[in-house]
């Protein structure tokens, strides 16, 4: 079983439709949780972390369930942009241990 | 306000060649990393450092050799280029919050790399 696992889609959905992915841990010493975004061949760029009350940035909603270990990401309103693939990434506490998930692709469509 | 900074982006090499990728990072990062990214494989780490003087072996370090003597530079060299290491690779940098919590990775913008 992979430490972090996410489904790779792709997700097609309509412009302005509400999506979400979810992300699960297998190391109950994850600390620290991010998702990040990658477009294709492009370095990854933080999204947001993940706080354990979980947060909101805009239309990007990101929350962590400790007990059932795994965080989730949802996009209110797609847009086009929104187009890319997602990363979760975990980092395990005291450590510079960062697993990745593999990445779930996003599609908008017009 | 540079960052994490890589060079080359794109590079071209025979089998049996030699080059090094450069990273460097003006943030005083303790933490540095190499990643590679193959297609449907996510990112796996090569190699990384704690600090100057510091580096040890990640997931997937054969092939490939790293330094530290400095904590802005974290050059990746590749000794003898196999057609396997094409690939796009990831320079990434972090630090330490507190002794429990790390912060995110930094990345640099990645080096498409060729071998034929």
């Amino acid at each position: 079983r992979k430490e972090v696992e996410q489904d790779p889609g792709p997700f097609n959905v309509p412009e302005g439709a509400t999506v979400a992915f979810n992300c699960t841990y297998s190391n109950s010493a994850s600390q620290s949780f991010f998702w990040y975004r990658q477009d294709c061949r492009k370095e990854p760029k933080l999204l947001m972390s993940v706080y354990s009350s979980g947060n909101e940035d805009g239309r990007f909603t990101a929350q962590l369930n400790r007990a059932s270990q795994y965080i989730s990401l949802l996009i209110r309103d797609s847009k086009l942009s929104d187009s890319a693939t997602y990363l979760c990434v975990v980092n395990l506490a005291g450590t510079y241990k960062y697993i990745f998930g593999t990445g779930t692709r996003l599609k908008v469509l017009a | 306000n540079a960052g994490v900074t890589q060079t080359p982006k794109f590079q071209v090499l025979k089998t049996g060649q030699s080059m090094t990728l450069q990273c460097a990072q003006d943030m005083n990062h303790e933490y540095m990393s190499w990643y590679r990214q193959d297609p449907g494989m996510g990112l796996r780490l090569i190699h990384y450092s704690v600090g100057a003087g510091i580096t040890d072996q990640g997931e997937v370090p054969n092939g490939y050799n790293v330094s530290r003597s400095t904590t802005e530079d974290f050059p990746l060299r590749l000794l003898s280029a196999a057609p396997s290491q094409t690939s796009v690779y990831f320079c990434a940098s972090s630090y330490r919050v507190n002794r429990a919590l790390t912060e995110k990775l930094f990345f640099g913008s990645g080096t498409q790399l060729s071998v034929l």
